[in-house]
């Protein structure tokens, strides 16, 4: 079955460490993109990537890092200079870059204490 | 500033009954996305309407775009419990915009008996 995988489900850190979210897709699509979700409010992006080895910053980039080292694959690390990490957080790929359909991870909760 | 509004953030209606929410967007666009989301879930993808006057139809929900008033409608016939959710609409951009597709805040339904 094809899709996009997001682990771990739920995630505990202390404040000040660095913590990577995992996202893999096997739809071959060379887009991937990172959204962050707080309670009750939209999606805002964080990065994307239209191709691998290509990242571009989205709107809230700031204490977030990625890396498209393979097509299948797209980290996220939550820095300790990302201000209010707690959040949801979704992993999407489409065909394409360019207006096209996102097709959605399982989501990661990341809570920091 | 390119925008995306969603009304009403919030619907509380009875089984069985008919009800309309609207997105309205701020720029040219023709390709426009809904999606659902089930509380603590990821988004699934509702429909996906590529041109003016799409309709798309799943059940007793009915999609439509008019990309001359820049909005889309997602009307619910005779609700159920089972559709209790929030709804997103989500815009593709085609300005420079970082990540291309932007969402808007979501509809809460929720369907009592």
């Amino acid at each position: 079955d094809g899709g996009i995988t997001q682990s771990p489900k739920y995630l505990f850190r202390k404040e000040g460490q660095n913590v990577t979210l995992s996202c893999e897709q096997n739809l071959n699509h060379d887009a991937m993109y990172w959204y962050r979700q707080d309670p009750g409010q939209g999606l805002r992006l964080i990065y994307y990537s239209q191709i691998v080895n290509d990242f571009q910053k989205g709107d809230i980039a700031e204490g977030y890092s990625v890396s498209r080292e393979k097509k299948e694959s797209f980290p996220l690390t939550v820095t300790s200079a990302q201000k209010n990490p707690t959040a949801f957080y979704l992993c999407a790929s489409s065909i394409f870059w360019g207006g096209y359909e996102q097709y959605f991870g399982p989501g990661t909760r990341l809570t920091v204490t | 500033e390119l925008k995306v509004e969603q009304n009403p953030l919030f619907l509380s209606m009875q089984e069985g009954k008919n009800y309309t929410i609207y997105c309205n967007y701020s720029t040219t666009s023709d390709r426009l996305y809904w999606y659902r989301q089930d509380p603590g879930k990821s988004l699934e993808s509702l429909f996906v309407l590529l041109s003016n006057g799409a309709v798309k139809q799943e059940g007793r929900l009915m999609a439509s775009l008019d990309t001359k008033a820049r909005l889309s409608t997602l009307h619910i016939t005779a609700a159920v419990h089972d559709l209790s959710a929030t709804y997103f609409c989500a815009v593709d951009v085609f300005e420079g915009s970082q990540g291309n597709l932007i969402f808007g805040k979501g509809t809460k339904l929720s369907v009592k008996p």
